[in-house]
């Protein structure tokens, strides 16, 4: 069973550069969400959709911007990278946005801005 | 605001030796709660939640976890550890509705055979 697909796995990027994170999920789930994590940190909302055709900023949306056309894929877009961007990017998915539903997370990428 | 303390950065337990990681959480209403496990270079696994009813839920991997609601608590336990339990762990929680999910910072668990 696939889940949550991210690709790249792994990127070095230049500063200024853009960059598309992808993700694609198979369990027709409506949320999906987008997350960064840093050492000490934990994980830090960055962009959600509650559905498709609907996107709304998280904790910390600067920098960054998200498109939900369909059900399946929910990329993540750094539109001019620095190196404050450096972290683990995981993407995650839940049946609905409601509160009690658990999240299934994707591997994650990594990404280095240098 | 809504949010999620986990006081322990490391947690060291002995192989066979019951195991708690420590969580404490500030929402407004009921509590949506939340544990996943981090296995390195993984994306973070869905342990168990607390919804309502029953304050003691039973997740995978014989893990369960007590709610509090007294002193707002979550902690996460296990009768008997393995080393293969070694990881990172977060604590979550978030309001009824459609509010986000906030994450403890987590909490490294090493169990030595």
């Amino acid at each position: 069973t696939a889940g949550i697909t991210q690709a790249p796995t792994s990127q070095i990027l230049a500063a200024g550069r853009s960059m598309t994170l992808r993700c694609t999920q198979d369990m027709r789930h409506n949320a999906m969400y987008w997350y960064r994590q840093d050492l000490g940190l934990g994980l830090r909302l960055i962009h959600y959709s509650n559905t498709a055709g609907t996107t709304g900023k998280g904790e910390v949306p600067d920098g960054y911007s998200v498109s939900r056309a369909n059900t399946d894929d929910f990329p993540l877009t750094l539109a001019s990278a620095v190196p404050s961007q450096t972290s683990v990017y995981f993407c995650a998915s839940s049946v609905t946005p409601s509160g009690n539903q658990p999240q299934h997370f994707g591997d994650g990428t990594r990404l280095s801005i240098l | 605001a809504q949010s999620v303390a986990q006081p322990e950065d490391q947690v060291n337990v002995a192989e066979g030796n019951p195991l708690t990681v420590k969580c404490t959480y500030s929402v407004s209403g009921n509590p949506y709660l939340f544990w996943y496990v981090q296995y390195p270079n993984r994306g973070l696994q869905f342990l168990l939640k607390y919804i309502t009813g029953d304050n003691l839920v039973k997740g995978s991997y014989g893990f369960e976890a007590e709610f509090n609601k007294s002193q707002t608590s979550f902690h996460l336990k296990k009768p008997s550890a393995l080393v293969s339990d070694s990881a990172l762990y977060f604590c979550a929680v978030r309001q009824s509705g459609n509010t986000p999910l906030v994450f403890g910072k987590g909490t490294r668990l090493s169990v030595i055979a």
